[in-house]
């Protein structure tokens, strides 16, 4: 059973970059049909995605983030990564990785528990 | 931009009746919808794809409907732990959209 777990600083000072690891456990991350996502939530708000890759590292991301995103893949270990920069306290959220299993453009399943980032000097 | 709109923000149900919850969206997505569930403190669970297939594991209760623009998930029979917020999510397009949700709560 695929299982997905997020981490990194809970901790990030305005206009750095905040860095993330979902690592993938249960299966391999060069599944054929799978793509993995970055999924994001506010607090007490609703869900965004921020962009999802293939193993081969192809990536698409949301146009309202891709100037300040890149997620990238590490098949060794079986790990793939977020990283958004000069971040601002809009940014604070509850952040999830995902599993995408039908594709590029699909429904996410399962999806990691979360990690909070406060973006606070 | 494909905008999600769900109705009502939230809604109140009395355990046991059927709850029917609708998602919007701003152009056809055909049958690529999805709906989720979330509680307190966790990450979302995926319910349903393709706008009707239930997820693995999900109970009988709860149905999906529609195609195009409007959507519809049904909870036939509201038990204590159906109680959450619901996402609808397009997958249809770039990017990605969700709903901004529909707060289950008991009445």
């Amino acid at each position: 059973q695929l299982q997905l777990q997020e981490s990194g600083p809970g901790l990030v000072k305005p206009s750095e970059t905040l860095s993330l690891t979902c690592t993938v456990s249960g299966g391999s991350i060069s599944g054929s049909s799978y793509y993995w996502g970055w999924i994001r939530q506010p607090p007490g708000k609703g869900l965004e995605w921020i962009g999802s890759i293939y193993y081969s590292g192809s990536t698409y991301y949301n146009p309202s983030l891709k100037s300040r995103v890149t997620i990238s893949v590490d098949t060794s270990k079986n790990q793939f990564s977020l990283k958004l920069n000069s971040v601002t306290a809009a940014d604070t959220a509850l952040y999830y990785c995902a599993s995408a299993p039908w594709g590029k453009l699909t429904w996410f399943d399962p999806w990691g528990q979360g990690t909070l980032v406060t973006v606070s000097s | 931009e494909i905008v999600m709109t769900q109705s009502p923000a939230t809604l109140s149900v009395s355990p046991g009746e059927r709850a029917t919850l609708s998602c919007r969206a701003s152009q056809s997505v055909g049958s690529n919808l999805a709906w989720y569930q979330q509680k307190p403190g966790q990450a979302p669970r995926l319910l349903i794809y393709g706008a009707s297939t239930r997820a693995t594991g999900i109970p009988a209760r709860f149905s999906g409907s529609g195609s195009g623009t409007e959507f519809t998930l049904t909870i036939s029979s509201l038990q204590s732990e159906d109680f959450a917020v619901y996402y609808c999510q397009q997958y249809n397009n770039w990017p990605l959209t969700f709903g901004q949700g529909t707060r289950l709560e008991i009445k």
